[in-house]
């Protein structure tokens, strides 16, 4: 089966830029779609297609996705953004919903 | 505006069944998929399966296969999940979320709130 590899935490400074990877096998290959979880909150769509942005979602939530890499990037990070992240690719051998472990972006 | 509204919580012992539910509103419910997710306490997302509401087919995860069973009422715009012999690790938020079922590699772009299923002695 697929599998994708987040760091477990990612910290960073107000105003700064963090950085997010999602890795698999060939993942260039395939859509990739970010979201974010608040404690005690449903899961929240935030970029879908590798780099598109669902309408409500700031311009600072950005993505790309090449080779082994999938990468969501939050530009001039702010308090809110605190959160977990998933990235979640569908495989297609099994057609079956595949999510990273999920990362804790943690704003200093 | 779309929305999908799941059942309350649950309180199940070991061995017993559950059957989560989730209608939606705001859209053709035929016209999209609903996919279960479930969170165990402090963990991250795994997917459950799908079904598709157009008509009816469904693709279990496999650690799944044999105890889950996902349905829809179209009549009512509801999907459910039932899951059966259920263990002390089916502790968990359940949520449903809604994909394009007409095409491959869609997102799930809208999410119930979450039920939450413990299994307890």
């Amino acid at each position: 089966s697929y599998v994708l590899t987040q760091p477990p935490s990612v910290s960073v400074a107000p105003g700064k830029t963090a950085r997010i990877t999602c890795g698999g096998n060939n993942i260039g290959s395939k859509s990739v779609h970010w979201y974010q979880q608040k404690p005690g909150q449903a899961p929240v769509l935030v970029i879908y297609y590798d780099s598109d942005r669902p309408s409500g979602i700031p311009e600072r939530f950005s993505g790309s996705n090449s080779g082994n890499t999938a990468t969501l990037t939050i530009s001039r990070v702010e308090a809110g953004d605190e959160a977990d992240y998933y990235c979640q690719v569908w495989d297609s051998s099994s057609d079956s919903g595949v999510f990273g472990g999920g990362t804790k972006l943690t704003v200093l | 505006q779309v929305q999908l509204v799941q059942s309350g919580a649950e309180v199940k012992k070991p061995g017993a069944s559950v059957k989560v539910s989730c209608k939606a509103s705001g859209y053709t419910f035929t016209s999209y998929g609903i996919s279960w997710v479930r969170q165990a306490p402090g963990q991250g997302l795994e997917w459950m399966g799908w079904i598709s509401a157009y008509n009816g087919n469904t693709n279990y995860a496999q650690k799944l296969q044999g105890r889950v069973t996902m349905t829809t009422d179209t009549s009512t715009s509801t999907a459910y999940m039932e899951l059966r012999s259920l263990r002390s690790d089916d502790t968990a938020v359940y949520y449903c979320a809604r994909w394009d079922s007409s095409s491959s590699g869609t997102p799930f772009d809208y999410w119930g709130q979450g039920t939450l299923v413990t299994v307890s002695s």
